[in-house]
């Protein structure tokens, strides 16, 4: 079965420093693997994807991700972390075995936390 | 470009009542999917409608239902309502075809809560 595992409920980091947000995934074939972020209240709001190619992939608002095929990994990053950063992240991979869809699969979420 | 754009908002429904919510995509996105998220089992795809004929369906009853209309905008309705339904419910939509990696746009979300 597909899935995406964030194996941490939560991620305390200071503003400034460097943060990541880890995401491993299982999939037969190649990935397409999706960053989202949910602020209070609010819908999913996309930072970025990885589809072919690079695997370092830039994002919105100066987030990055790291595709890892060897490892099965997809880990967040920024920096140098900023307290409105403060959300939940969710890391999510295309259903593969559902023929032409967009279905996404999603982990369970990471709230990050950034102190002043 | 406008985003997607969900009504309402907020629903405050009983039990056994029937809801219907509407998803209005962005523009030229001719794929709608509804997602469920709540706290015990996350986010949870409900079903994908593209030119107005369901495409994929995920693990819930048949009180949960959807449609798409010609101008792709989609409505989702759920009947016989059980406090379990409480929830919010994304619309999501993409351009077309989903053979790639395609990006989904979501919504803002409405906030269901069934008494």
């Amino acid at each position: 079965a597909q899935s995406v595992a964030q194996p941490e409920d939560q991620v305390n980091v200071a503003e400034g420093n460097p943060l990541t947000v880890k995401c491993t995934y299982s999939v037969s074939g190649n990935p397409y693997l999706f960053w989202y972020v949910q602020y209070p209240n609010r819908g999913l709001q996309f930072l970025l994807k990885y589809i072919t190619g690079d695997n370092l992939v830039k994002g919105s608002y100066g987030f990055e991700a790291e595709f890892n095929k060897s490892q099965t990994s997809f880990h967040l990053k920024k920096p140098s972390a900023l307290v409105s950063d403060s959300a939940l992240y969710f890391c999510a991979v295309r259903d593969l075995y559902g023929g032409a869809t967009n279905k996404l699969i999603f982990g369970t979420g990471t709230l990050l936390a950034v102190q002043p | 470009k406008a985003g997607v754009t969900q009504t309402p908002r907020y629903l405050i429904k009983t039990r056994g009542q029937q809801v219907t919510l509407s998803c209005s995509p962005i523009s030229g996105h001719r794929s709608v999917s509804w997602y469920q998220q709540t706290p015990g089992q996350g986010l949870q795809f409900l079903f994908e409608y593209f030119s107005e004929t369901q495409r994929n369906k995920g693990n819930f009853p048949g009180r949960f239902s959807g449609r798409q209309f010609s101008n792709s905008r989609s409505e989702m309705n759920v009947s016989t309502l059980e406090l379990g339904d409480s929830a919010l419910y994304l619309c999501a939509s993409s351009l077309a075809s989903g053979t790639g990696g395609e990006t989904q746009y979501f919504g803002p979300g409405t906030r269901l809560l069934v008494l």
